[in-house]
């Protein structure tokens, strides 16, 4: 079974559309993430939930608006989607906070046009 | 400031070669843990280590092996008789008591080992 799985894989879409990008983990962990890994490969946190709740919000657009149902589950949705938001979007969990690895999913390819 | 340097960009080795990749830290807790992270050429993260600031132990696991020194705030990996399938970005990344959940990622190495 896999541990953190993220859909769609790939996503192309053009300037202006709204996309979700959706993450389920069944680890049983309590703190999901996204991040943002651009053309040169760095790693750049966005978003962080413990239990449902926000605990961090980096400086990003407010196009991006994450959204966690419930523990397991953390989507990304982008509105007005840019060509700067090319990049491949990670989705990653972990146990507890900052002593506890985190796991990754796949990633999302996202390629706007 | 960068809190995680990876000074090496790419890396290129002839196979059965061992190679080390570097990685320095900055932090003023006194609690941390750093990480490294493996990233191959299908795109996704695989944790390999963790460490954490009280624990200065070197380890080794097959040919992989970590040098952990906090008196130069470096958190080293050697890749011993290097293959092919070693080829990737590999990550270091701390994290902090004191800042929760964030974690600080290198910009990363890539390691191109040539058979």
């Amino acid at each position: 079974d896999t541990a953190v799985s993220q859909t769609p894989k790939y996503l192309v879409t053009q300037m202006g559309n709204d996309k979700s990008i959706k993450c389920e983990q069944n680890l049983g962990h309590d703190t999901m993430y996204w991040y943002k890994q651009d053309s040169k490969k760095f790693l750049k946190i966005m978003f962080s939930y413990n239990n449902k709740e926000l605990i961090i919000n980096e400086t990003v657009p407010n196009r991006f608006s994450p959204k966690s149902p419930d523990k397991a589950h953390l989507n990304l949705h982008i509105n007005s989607l840019e060509l700067g938001d090319s990049a491949v979007y990670f989705c990653a969990s972990s146990q507890d906070a900052y002593n506890s690895p985190l796991h990754f999913g796949n990633g999302t390819r996202l390629t706007v046009t | 400031a960068q809190k995680v340097t990876q000074a090496q960009t790419e890396i290129s080795v002839v196979e059965k070669e061992d190679v080390t990749l570097d990685c320095v830290y900055e932090t003023r807790d006194t609690t941390y843990y750093l990480f490294w992270y493996k990233q191959p050429p299908s795109g996704e993260l695989v944790f390999l280590i963790r460490r954490n600031s009280f624990d200065e132990q070197n380890e080794i696991s097959g040919r992989y092996s970590w040098n952990f020194q906090k008196s130069t705030s470096s958190f080293n990996f050697t890749i011993t008789a290097s293959q092919v399938v070693d080829s990737a970005v590999y990550f270091c990344a701390l994290s902090e008591v004191n800042t929760g959940n964030q974690f600080y990622f290198g910009t990363g190495t890539s390691l191109t080992v040539i058979p």
